[in-house]
């Protein structure tokens, strides 16, 4: 299995601000990608960042706002753009794990004041 | 009417007892399956993986799939306090391109074994 690490764990921002999560992999993969989980919510798929390409963003979700970089195939970031408190939010990193399994990070926890 | 349904509980039950956590979906293009667990605080660990219909046993932990019905079961026996956390099903299809490795979640169980 990957092991997966964020940075930060935890934040709280102002609003109008932007912060850029960091997630690093213990070894290669090919597919990472971003989620978002509202408090007491499930996980909802931000985007797939591939290593190489235009990260793939799933509806309701605009590059504008979560830019998305993937220089290597052990390390991504998401930005979080211009902060509203709709923004706070748990957000998770994971990477595929062989062909057909996600492993997740421990989660950026963030409050926009 | 969304993908994937979970029963969002929550659960209570006394250690030792039986747990059973389902999940129903409509997608019939799911094909592997998966059940994570995830702790306050935490980020989701993946509990159990399976791709066909029948039973798969780790442990104190089976997975139970049924492709034709659509519902998937993760059953705990000899349940301990340390399995208090919320239990998420999830699932993804074959599809390749832009949906490759794509997962979809159910709402997640929050589960409370009792000492």
């Amino acid at each position: 299995s990957a092991v997966i690490s964020q940075k930060p764990s935890r934040d709280i921002c102002q609003r109008g601000t932007s912060l850029t999560i960091q997630c690093q992999v213990d070894s290669q993969v090919t597919m990472m990608f971003w989620y978002r989980q509202q408090p007491g919510q499930s996980l909802t798929l931000i985007a797939t960042a591939n290593q190489g390409s235009e990260a793939t963003y799933e509806s309701g979700f605009v590059i504008d706002k979560f830019p998305i970089s993937r220089p290597n195939l052990t390390f991504s970031t998401l930005t979080v753009s211009n902060m509203s408190p709709e923004d706070s939010s748990i957000y998770l990193c994971s990477a595929n794990g062989g062909a057909e399994t996600q492993y997740f990070g421990p989660g950026t926890r963030l409050l926009v004041l | 009417q969304k993908e994937v349904e979970q029963d969002p509980g929550p659960l209570s039950v006394p250690e030792g007892a039986i747990v059973s956590l389902n999940c129903t979906y409509s997608n019939s293009a799911f094909q592997y399956f998966m059940w994570y667990r995830q702790y306050s605080r935490k980020g989701p660990e993946l509990l159990m993986y399976t791709y066909s219909s029948g039973n798969k046993e780790d442990g104190r932990f089976t997975a139970q799939v049924d492709k034709s019905s659509k519902y998937i079961s993760l059953f705990i026996r000899d349940s301990q306090p340390s399995d208090s956390a919320t239990y998420l099903c999830a699932m993804r299809s074959n599809a390749g391109g832009t949906s490759y490795g794509k997962l979809t979640f159910g709402q997640g169980t929050i589960l409370t074994v009792h000492p």
